[in-house]
């Protein structure tokens, strides 16, 4: 069975830095073709992509927001870490860990977090 | 970066109603698009990849089309479970994108 779980604080002030751990386990991200992504949800808007890593280190970021995010794993923990660094208000949502797993030549999220919502408020 | 518009954006349907979303992407994306659904406070659930492939599990109701830049999700007859929002997602190219979303409501 595949899960994945968001931790981290649900609030933050701004000018802080965000840290969230994702702990999964069902999967290894040693496995080829494997990676764990961060996607964010504001309140009552749409699924933002923020950034992506992969089983052979790879790493993507969203271009709005590279300068801002850094995304690590930890395979012997079956965890991977999100920071994002001089929090506002704007960034307040649902951040979900996402697995993205390769179907019929291109890779998709399969398997999803339940979402931790972090709020960032002085 | 590749743009995904969906429309509409709200839609109201019954029980057994035959319901189209549509995806149009702002380039061709061959089939690389999938689809999601999302019930108020949970995650979203991939419903179809490579446009058209049911995910395992998932009701055969569910089908998708399409390909380049426009993509199609039917539901063939609109069950209680279905109401929800509907998000289009390219993989083709980076950064990832999803559409802006299909909320799915009871008449």
């Amino acid at each position: 069975q595949i899960t994945l779980k968001e931790s981290g604080p649900t609030l933050v002030k701004p000018t802080q830095t965000l840290t969230l751990t994702c702990t999964f386990s069902g999967f290894s991200l040693n496995s080829g073709g494997v990676g764990v992504a961060w996607i964010r949800q504001p309140p009552g808007k749409a699924l933002e992509w923020l950034t992506l890593t992969f089983w052979d280190d790879e790493k993507r970021y969203s271009p709005f927001l590279k300068s801002r995010l850094t995304i690590t794993k930890d395979t012997s923990k079956n965890q991977v870490v999100l920071t994002m660094t001089n929090m506002d208000p704007v960034d307040t949502a649902t951040y979900f860990c996402v697995r993205r797993l390769r179907f019929a030549s291109t890779y998709y999220f399969d398997s999803w977090g339940q979402g931790t919502l972090v709020t960032v408020s002085s | 970066d590749i743009q995904l518009t969906q429309f509409p954006s709200f839609l109201s349907a019954s029980v057994g109603d035959r319901v189209t979303i549509t995806c149009r992407a702002s380039q061709a994306i061959s089939s690389s698009l999938a689809w999601y659904q999302q019930t108020p406070g949970t995650a979203p659930k991939l419903l179809i990849y490579a446009a058209s492939t049911l995910q395992s599990g998932v009701p055969s109701r569910f089908s998708g089309s399409g390909s380049g830049t426009d993509f199609t999700l039917t539901i063939s007859s609109l069950q209680p479970d279905d109401f929800a929002t509907y998000y289009c997602h390219q993989p083709y190219s980076y950064p990832l994108t999803f559409g802006g979303g299909t909320k799915v409501e009871i008449k």
